[in-house]
């Protein structure tokens, strides 16, 4: 695809619940990064992929946050038993080679209720 | 402690006004500094890499500087359209491959 591409654009769920966040990269780009915006905040690392693995997981908050990449493609962040807290916008990038420009999708908007 | 820095906090210009926003960092071991526009309910668009002090890039009204402490966005002539949050982000050793953002400069450019 052209861009960097995220689905769902927006999701409001129930504390509690569960959630999965799906990120499309660049075709073509090794790696791919999970930030978190919080209202009136900056962005927050979570985790990067580098192929399939993820050799810096430190910014994930909690055991609730894991994430996956397969085919090194596709991502997937998963958010387990929701916390209003984690109401927030997750971001995803990707880059084609490390410690140059990342390129953002457009969001998903998470709501916890 | 902020590693990243970015004021004002916002900025509000006249069209044709000229400015500049300012990042400033203190991480040690800098590989880039990097500077994003976002624009309301969408995702950070990539402007500028710059790698070393003296580094300079330019885009349209928009220019990037670069010293040992800090980076400049200048921004010549704004029309409304350049309005959007404008975000500063480092690449440093001791931090591996992620960004370290600011906060962000709420430019606002009125006609």
């Amino acid at each position: 695809g052209a861009g960097v591409s995220q689905s769902p654009s927006n999701k409001v769920t129930e504390k509690g619940k569960d959630v999965e966040l799906r990120c499309d990269p660049i075709s073509g780009h090794t790696a791919l990064y999970w930030y978190r915006q919080r209202l009136g905040q900056g962005l927050e690392f979570l985790i990067y992929f580098q192929g399939n693995s993820a050799p810096d997981k430190s910014g994930l908050p909690s055991d609730r946050f894991s994430a996956e990449r397969t085919g090194e493609s596709v991502s997937t962040l998963t958010i387990q038993r929701t916390q209003q807290e984690d109401s927030a916008v997750y971001l995803c990038a990707s880059s084609w080679a490390l410690f140059i420009e990342q390129f953002f999708g457009p969001g998903t908007r998470l709501t916890v209720l | 402690e902020d590693q990243v820095t970015q004021s004002p906090e916002a900025l509000r210009l006249q069209e044709g006004e000229s400015s500049s926003l300012n990042c400033s960092y203190t991480v040690s071991g800098l590989r880039g500094l990097f500077w994003y526009r976002q624009d309301p309910g969408k995702g950070p668009e990539f402007l500028f890499t710059l790698y070393s002090a003296g580094e300079e890039k330019e885009k349209e009204r928009l220019k990037a500087t670069l010293t040992k402490k800090e980076s400049f966005l200048h921004i010549t002539a704004p029309k409304p359209e350049d309005s959007a949050t404008y975000l500063c982000a480092v690449q440093a050793w001791e931090y591996g491959n992620k960004l370290v953002f600011g906060a962000g400069t709420i430019l606002r450019v009125k006609s």
